[in-house]
């Protein structure tokens, strides 16, 4: 069956240490997304791919790093920079670019915490 | 950047129609208004879509008013398993990139 895959379902990690968090699509969508989710609230966009080798900066990007080297990858890197990294993280995709028209399909989440 | 307001809890009965209302006014012509629900710890599960006329599939069906300023989403018979934070959201264009931007949403439980 075609959809993303979030790996780990739940991560922790010391503060200070890099974390990356791993998405994959076999949706064969175009562009990709993170979102942040915190508890009792909305999703945050924190990065989005709308093509291979290209991403944008959400509203909240900051201590944050993604690359999108294949279609099918949208690796997160929370970085120790980020200063609240402990929340619940989502990848999404949809499957065109600069469509209107274009459901976002969702990952089941990875849930990292910080201590 | 458009936004959505939504109350932030409903209650329905099972068996009853939910009936979940936004606002979008600063919606532009050609954004289209998304329904999304997220069930506790899943990832978000897509509803509906529409521009301007009303919507219907197998989930539920959407009314949108004719000046796109608000949007209802009915599920026609609630049932528990339809507990859930809905989402209302509508595309932001920026440049060349667009991105679609979630609000709180409202968490509307089904009663027995």
């Amino acid at each position: 069956d075609g959809g993303i895959t979030q790996s780990p379902k739940y991560l922790f990690r010391k503060e200070g240490q890099n974390v990356t968090l791993s998405c994959e699509q076999n949706l064969n969508h175009d562009a990709m997304y993170w979102y942040r989710q915190d508890p009792g609230q909305g999703l945050r966009l924190i990065y989005y791919s709308q093509i291979v080798n290209d991403f944008q900066k959400g509203d909240i990007a900051e201590g944050y790093s993604v690359s999108r080297e294949k279609k099918e990858s949208f690796p997160l890197t929370v970085t120790s920079a980020q200063k609240n990294p402990t929340a619940f993280y989502l990848c999404a995709s949809s499957i065109r670019r600069s469509s209107y028209n274009s459901p976002l399909h969702f990952g089941n989440g990875t849930r990292l915490t910080v201590t | 950047d458009a936004k959505t307001t939504q109350p932030t809890s409903m209650d329905c009965a099972e068996g009853r129609a939910a009936n979940l209302p936004c606002n979008h006014s600063t919606i532009s012509g050609n954004e289209y208004v998304y329904w999304y629900r997220q069930i506790h710890s899943q990832g978000p599960q897509y509803i509906i879509h529409g521009l301007k006329n009303n919507e219907t599939n197998e989930m539920a069906s959407l009314i949108i008013t004719e000046d796109r300023k608000s949007s209802t989403l009915i599920l026609p018979h609630a049932t528990l398993r339809d507990t859930a934070v809905y989402y209302c959201i509508v595309r932001v264009e920026k440049g060349s990139n667009y991105k679609l931007t979630f609000g709180k949403g409202t968490l509307l439980t089904v009663n027995p």
